[in-house]
C-alpha cells in the first residue's frame, strides 16, 4: 500500500520560505514522477511542478520559477518542495502526488496523494 | 498552453438521477502512437485530497463504483454519474497529462443533491 505522508502545517510572514515534505513508503520511490499541486482557499488545483528521482529531472510551472525548487532524497523516499519570497496569495493547502506509473514518454495520471499540508502566510 | 474547462460550474441532481460534467481541452489530448487520451477524472470532498476516478479518459480506477464512467475523444470529454449517491457530493476536476508540462486541471464542477 503506497502512502505518502506530508509535513504539518506552517505559518510563515511574507518575504520567507517554506519547505514542505512528503515522505513515500510502500512503494518504488526513484522511478515514478512526483507533482506538488497547491489550492488556495476555495480555488481549484494548480500545478506546481514536479520530480522523477531516477533521472533527477524537475519541472516549473512558469509563474513559480525563481521561487519554487523541488528536490528528492532517495536515501529517505522522501521529496520536497521548497516556496521562497512568500505572498499573502501563496496561503493555499499543497499536495504531493505519485504518478500512476513508471513514465514511458508521456505523464501519468496521479493515483496517490498526500494528505495535504496548509501553509499560511501573514504578517 | 493546454487550457481545460469544465462545465457546467455546479450542478445540483436528485438522488438515483444522472449527472453529467464536460470537459474541453484547447488542444487534443489523444496520443495517435497509443490512441490514448491522457485525460484523467478526480473527486475531491471537502478536506480532502483528490482522488483518482478515471484515467485515459475512460479507464475506471481499481474500486470506483461502475456508476462512475468517462467518455470522450480528443478534445472533448464526459464525466457521468449514472445513479448519484449521497457520498458522490464533491467537487470533480478533469486533467490533461499530454502536453506537459505543465500538467493542467479545470476549474473544477461542484455536484450537489437536488
Amino acid at each position: 500500500q503506497v502512502q505518502l505522508v506530508q509535513s504539518g502545517a506552517e505559518v510563515r510572514k511574507p518575504g520567507s520560505s517554506v519547505k514542505v515534505s512528503c515522505k513515500v513508503s510502500g512503494g518504488s520511490f526513484s522511478s515514478y514522477a512526483f507533482n506538488w499541486v497547491r489550492q488556495a482557499p476555495g480555488q481549484g488545483l494548480e500545478w506546481m511542478g514536479g520530480i522523477i528521482p531516477i533521472f533527477d529531472t524537475t519541472n516549473y510551472a512558469q509563474k513559480l520559477q525563481g521561487r519554487v525548487t523541488i528536490t528528492a532524497d532517495e536515501s529517505t523516499s522522501t521529496a520536497y518542495m521548497e516556496l521562497s519570497n512568500l505572498r499573502s496569495e501563496d496561503t493555499a493547502v499543497y499536495y504531493c502526488a505519485r504518478e500512476k506509473r513508471s513514465r514511458d514518454l508521456l505523464a501519468e495520471a496521479l493515483e496517490y496523494w498526500g494528505q495535504g499540508t496548509l501553509v499560511t502566510v501573514s504578517s | 498552453d493546454i487550457v481545460m474547462t469544465q462545465s457546467p460550474d455546479s450542478l445540483a441532481v436528485s438522488l438515483g438521477e444522472r449527472a453529467t460534467i464536460h470537459c474541453k481541452s484547447s488542444q487534443s489530448v489523444l496520443y495517435s502512437s497509443n490512441n490514448k487520451n491522457y485525460l484523467a477524472w478526480y473527486q475531491q470532498k471537502p478536506g480532502q485530497p483528490p482522488k483518482l476516478l478515471i484515467y485515459w479518459a475512460s479507464t475506471r480506477e481499481s474500486g470506483v463504483p461502475d456508476r462512475f464512467s468517462g467518455s470522450g475523444s480528443g478534445t472533448d470529454f464526459t464525466l457521468t454519474i449514472s445513479s448519484l449517491q449521497a457520498e458522490d457530493v464533491a467537487v470533480y476536476y478533469c486533467q490533461q497529462h499530454y502536453r506537459t508540462p505543465p500538467l493542467t486541471f479545470g476549474g473544477g464542477t461542484k455536484v450537489e443533491i437536488k
